[in-house]
């Protein structure tokens, strides 16, 4: 079974560049989630989908970030304009299901993107 | 969301076995227990999880509390390659359905 793909590995920018993130779900997975992972520190949750649709953006800086799923496949991370504080590593991670717990909820997690703002 | 509190680090001795403390005073009745670990340069990885009963599978037990304030990740033989930060986490199926929200873990070293 193929894996949470992500691309591309590394990003260096400048600040106030733009920037985006793509990611490929496990094939089937309804629910997709990014991470910002800043060094040293556990992954922080920007927003969840389920299928196309967004479930908890809540904790999304949503004046420079934007996020999108298409057809509840793909899904595409922006930042517009990137700041220095948001160099970090980017998550995308896939479930089959979310709700009623039991086997299928738990997280596949991309190897992530590491970006630097310099 | 309710918290968890572990150690920042740990060691251990390669082929012995490893108890990984959690603790999650605040946790709620529904909330299950998830435990997560994430190896150098590498995504987080999911491990096991439960609600009430221990559990078990191929990479580890999970031993909760009777009153579930606390639990603990069991790796029964460390090898050199158990070396990752380890997260616990609470999540509710019914509230957050799917979100994790993570600490900052416990780091693990394996030596030799």
């Amino acid at each position: 079974e193929a894996g949470v793909a992500q691309s591309p590995r590394y990003k260096i920018i400048e600040k106030r560049q733009s920037v985006a993130f793509w990611c490929n779900p496990i094939s089937g997975h309804a629910t997709l989630y990014w991470y910002q992972q800043i060094l040293g520190q556990g992954p922080k949750l920007l927003i969840q989908f389920q299928n196309n649709g967004v479930v908890d953006d809540s904790q999304l800086p949503k004046d420079r970030f934007s996020a999108e799923r298409l057809k509840g496949v793909d899904s595409t991370l922006k930042i517009q304009p990137a700041k220095l504080e948001d160099s970090a590593v980017y998550l995308c991670a896939s479930s089959l299901r979310v709700g009623r717990e039991g086997t299928g909820t738990e997280a596949f997690f991309g190897q992530g993107t590491r970006l630097t703002v310099v | 969301d309710a918290k968890t509190t572990q150690p920042n680090s740990m060691e251990s001795n390669e082929e012995e076995p490893v108890h990984l403390p959690c603790n999650h005073s605040t946790i709620s009745g529904t909330d299950y227990i998830h435990w997560y670990r994430q190896l150098p340069s590498q995504g987080p990885e999911y491990v096991i999880h439960g609600l009430t009963s221990n559990v078990n599978n191929r990479m580890a037990s999970l031993a909760i509390a009777e009153d579930r304030k606390s639990s603990t990740l069991i790796l029964h033989r460390a090898t050199l390659r158990d070396a990752a930060v380890y997260y616990c986490i609470l999540r509710d199926p019914n509230t957050n359905a799917g979100k994790s929200t993570f600490g900052d873990g416990t780091t693990l070293t394996v030596k030799p």
